[in-house]
């Protein structure tokens, strides 16, 4: 069985600040990891993906995470947040050998990122 | 290449009628997932599809709900005699393979159902 945390409903940042976005993952198999945005009214669009190849993973518009095996977490971060990336976060762990379906792909309950100006 | 097409985007029943959300997966791809998105909640998986097979029903509900892929046209995820608790985003992706663990699914823009 896997699971995800994702350990803030909303975060808050003003624009040109730096963005963290916390998750924590369980699974029995060695995971792949990804992050997914939904802006309002869209579909999810993959941000960025981990699959066991280099821990740091960088994405489009300017994220990036950090696979951390230790802490079992993959925090999603961004240098410096722009007012159109408000939206929702998911942070997706996907493992299991069963072929996929229920086990494929978990997610968190996703974190609302809010912009300030 | 259009991406994965959901219809409709919005649908309102009454209690007791029956909801029909369509998906077109994206060219190339035979794999069609459905998930189901309550409010204040991530996405929960319901069903995975290939062409005329159901591959895995495990996360669907075991009355009222049923979901095709046939072999020409778009999937079919059918909710008969809605209920309020029905209302909810209803999301498909599909891949061109087996989803788990290898090449992110792509998501359709999703069909909101409500039911009053």
């Amino acid at each position: 069985a896997q699971s995800v945390t994702q350990l803030d409903s909303h975060v808050s940042v003003s624009e040109g600040t730096p963005v963290l976005l916390r998750c924590n993952y369980s699974s029995s198999y060695s995971p792949s990891l990804f992050w997914y945005v939904q802006h309002p009214n869209k579909g999810l669009q993959l941000l960025l993906k981990y699959t066991s190849a280099a821990t740091l993973v960088k994405g489009i518009n300017g994220f990036e995470a950090e696979f951390k095996k230790s802490e079992t977490s993959f925090h999603l971060t961004k240098p410096s947040a722009h007012m159109s990336d408000a939206a929702e976060y998911f942070c997706v762990v996907s493992g299991s050998d069963s072929g996929g379906g229920a086990d494929g792909l978990t997610f968190g309950k996703g974190t609302h990122l809010i912009i300030q100006p | 290449n259009a991406g994965v097409m959901q219809n409709p985007r919005h649908l309102v029943r009454r209690r007791g009628q029956e909801a029909r959300l369509r998906c077109s997966p994206m060219k190339g791809h035979s794999h069609v997932y459905w998930y189901r998105q309550l409010p204040e909640e991530g996405l929960k998986f319901m069903v995975y599809l290939q062409k005329e097979n159901i591959i895995d029903e495990s996360g669907m509900p075991k009355e009222r709900f049923s979901a095709e892929f046939p072999k020409e046209g778009p999937s079919i995820l059918r909710i008969q005699q809605v209920v309020r608790g029905d209302s909810a985003a209803y999301f498909c992706a599909s891949s061109p393979q087996r989803q788990q663990g290898l090449t992110e699914a792509f998501f359709g823009q999703g069909t909101r159902l409500t039911v009053v």
